[in-house]
């Protein structure tokens, strides 16, 4: 079954211990990117990736490192997490690289951090 | 930067035709516009992509006038299980094989028996 896969679905954390949360996807996609889904502000992005070793910022990428070393994964890293992280986190794939590909998400399920 | 801008929520009763309009002023020439569903405690998932003019899917439309500067989604005849948020979203090339993607806050639809 083509689909996004995230780990771990649930997470609270402390202040400060670095996290990191997976995403791989098994459609052979070249485009991946993370976004952050908080009450009222809706869908932003954080990172993306077009392919291999080619990473860029999205909107809201204070606090988040990504790294793009295969074309299946894309980890979201949180070196020294904070409370104002807390948040739903979804990763995405597609599959380039005309504007047409680039558009057409497909979404995991998910990722809820909490950071106390 | 590209900005979106949509209505927070709508009632619909079932069976109507429900239309959801996107603002996107600031549209640049190539840009492309999506619009997706989410319902609870899931990702979001593709409903239907257009460029201009008219699209048609088996689950919605998408109307996009002339000077695409919004962008409608249609439901027809919604039941429960469209109850849902919509989003659109913008796509723009930002050079050097590189997409940013814009999505709006949200409309929350509920359909009412």
């Amino acid at each position: 079954e083509a689909q996004v896969t995230q780990n771990p679905r649930y997470l609270i954390t402390v202040t400060g211990k670095k996290l990191t949360v997976t995403c791989s996807q098994n459609m052979n996609h070249e485009y991946m990117s993370w976004y952050r889904q908080d009450p009222g502000l809706g869908l932003r992005q954080i990172y993306y990736s077009m392919n291999v070793e080619v990473t860029d910022k999205g909107d809201v990428p204070e606090g988040y490192k990504v790294s793009r070393k295969e074309k299946r994964n894309f980890p979201l890293i949180l070196e020294s997490p904070s409370p104002n992280q807390t948040s739903l986190y979804f990763c995405a794939s597609s599959l380039g690289p005309s504007i047409s590909g680039a558009n057409v998400l497909t979404f995991g399920a998910g990722s809820r951090l909490t950071v106390l | 930067l590209a900005k979106t801008t949509q209505p927070i929520s709508m009632d619909s009763y079932e069976g109507q035709e429900v239309n959801i309009t996107c603002s996107h002023n600031n549209i640049a020439t190539n840009d492309y516009i999506t619009w997706y569903q989410q319902f609870p405690s899931q990702g979001p998932r593709f409903i239907i992509q257009g460029y201009k003019t008219k699209v048609t899917n088996e689950v919605a439309s998408l109307f996009i006038p002339a000077d695409r500067k919004s962008s409608t989604l249609s439901l027809p005849r919604v039941s429960l299980s469209d109850t849902a948020v919509y989003y659109c979203l913008v796509a723009r090339y930002s050079g050097a094989g590189s997409y940013q993607l814009t999505f709006g806050k949200g409309t929350k639809l509920s359909v009412i028996p």
